[in-house]
């Protein structure tokens, strides 16, 4: 069965450090990277993708890296504020062209 | 609201009892799932419909029974429950694609389902 690991399980920064995520897949199918924010008592959403032929999209704070080699991605949090605390997912499409598959989840403390 | 709305958002049962969870989307999604988050675990992947048809079922215990009357509603039927599916039940929609696989899934706000 197909896996994204994910890490670390849980990382604590202090307000404008930058929060690092990393998530590695596991077989040679690469199509599509989402990262999903999960606030306490919400479902996830939707924070930031990127596909292959790219190796770096940026919006706003948030960057995600992709390094097909190693067949890696990371979603760099810069300037990281107290309300970007929450469980971040990374996920993978894995060849499906519709099922996604989640990594275990990064919770992300930001201390003030 | 994000497109998909479950109901209800908390739901306290028995064992005994049967209840169901309600997940409805207006996204002309085709694709529905349900998971189960435990605290501090992370998501399980329970069931998947595609195009209403049942194309995933996790080695989910029987007691959990989904339903997918058409493509826009998805339900969970709950019997006999156990304390340890205590969790928050997720409803997720998405787009099925003929070509490539750029698909964001949108989630429900959840369930938080409590069995004493």
């Amino acid at each position: 069965q197909q896996q994204v690991k994910q890490s670390p399980q849980s990382l604590i920064v202090q307000k404008g450090g930058i929060s690092i995520i990393n998530c590695a897949y596991e077989n040679t199918a690469f199509d599509y990277f989402p990262w999903y924010q999960q606030f306490p008592g919400k479902g996830p959403a939707l924070l930031i993708a990127i596909r292959p032929d790219v190796s770096e999209k940026k919006e706003g704070r948030f960057t995600i890296s992709f390094n097909k080699s190693a067949k890696q991605f990371s979603l760099h949090i810069m300037d990281s504020q107290p309300g970007d605390s929450a469980t971040y997912f990374c996920a993978w499409s894995g060849g499906s062209n519709y099922k996604l598959t989640f990594g275990k989840g990064t919770l992300l403390t930001v201390n003030p | 609201e994000t497109g998909v709305t479950q109901t209800p958002r908390h739901l306290v049962m028995g064992m005994t009892n049967k209840k169901s969870l309600k997940c409805e989307q207006h996204l002309g999604h085709n694709a529905m799932y349900w998971y189960k988050q435990s605290a501090k675990k992370p998501l399980e992947l329970m069931f998947v419909y595609n195009f209403k048809e049942q194309t995933e079922n996790n080695s989910v215990p029987s007691r959990f029974s989904p339903e997918c009357p058409n493509s826009s509603h998805l339900f969970l039927h709950l019997h006999t429950l156990q304390p340890e599916d205590s969790a928050l039940y997720l409803c997720a929609s998405s787009q099925v694609l003929l070509t490539g696989s750029e698909n964001g899934y949108t989630f429900g706000s959840g369930t938080r389902l409590t069995v004493v």
